[in-house]
């Protein structure tokens, strides 16, 4: 069964501020997937990555798959990016979901 | 295009009555996911449909919970008799393949509230 931890917990930072998320996880998997909740507001997918890196817009994820470890990266950071971030990974082996981390709620203030 | 739809966004029912949950996919998804989320803990898988057929359940918590894809298009989760434990939001997600292979798009999900 993989155990998949996430931090921080919570993070609130400034308007402009970088900002990293960590993700590690116990077992090896075969697709990592950021996904974004605002407040009421249903789940996005970000991004599904099984290996290096990959940008979207403000948005970085990497993933190095040796040491289990995955970081999302928010650059030049706006309030609209005020979310709980989720990190889930799919380990195959038929176990068709994904096992979901707590997630991290994020606050960027003005 | 559109994407997963659920119905309802909320439901509050009382401890034995019945609850169905719908979930439309995304047109063209063979794969239809459930997860749920009760308060204070991470998503949890319930059950993964391809077409019609159920895939993996070995997320269901147990046999008051019903998973039902007629004709592989939408899938509706049944929960009789609800029970208190049952509160919390339940997502629904398609996609195109399996899970490692393609994105998963997710609806907003139901809040159910068991009283």
């Amino acid at each position: 069964k993989n155990e998949v931890e996430q931090s921080p917990q919570n993070l609130t930072a400034q308007e402009g501020e970088f900002i990293t998320i960590n993700c590690s996880y116990s077992v090896g998997i075969s697709a990592l997937h950021w996904l974004q909740q605002h407040p009421g507001g249903g789940i996005v997918s970000l991004f599904m990555l099984s290996s290096g890196k990959k940008k979207h817009g403000r948005l970085i994820a990497t993933i190095n798959i040796q040491e289990k470890h995955s970081s999302l990266h928010i650059t030049a950071s706006h309030p609209r990016d005020s979310a709980v971030y989720i990190c889930a990974v799919y380990s195959g082996g038929g176990a068709d979901g994904l096992t979901f981390g707590k997630g991290t709620h994020l606050i960027i203030q003005p | 295009e559109a994407g997963v739809t659920q119905f309802p966004s909320h439901s509050v029912i009382e401890k034995g009555q019945t609850v169905t949950l719908r979930c439309d996919p995304i047109s063209g998804h063979d794969n239809l996911y459930w997860y749920r989320r009760v308060m204070g803990k991470e998503i949890k898988f319930l059950l993964h449909f391809v077409k019609e057929s159920k895939q993996d359940e070995s997320g269901m918590p147990n046999n008051r919970f019903l998973a039902e894809r007629t004709g592989g298009t939408y899938s509706t989760l049944k929960v009789q008799p609800a029970e208190l434990e049952d509160s919390g939001v339940y997502f629904c997600a398609s996609s195109q393949a399996v899970t490692g292979e393609s994105p998963l798009h997710f609806g907003n999900g139901t809040r159910l509230t068991v009283t």
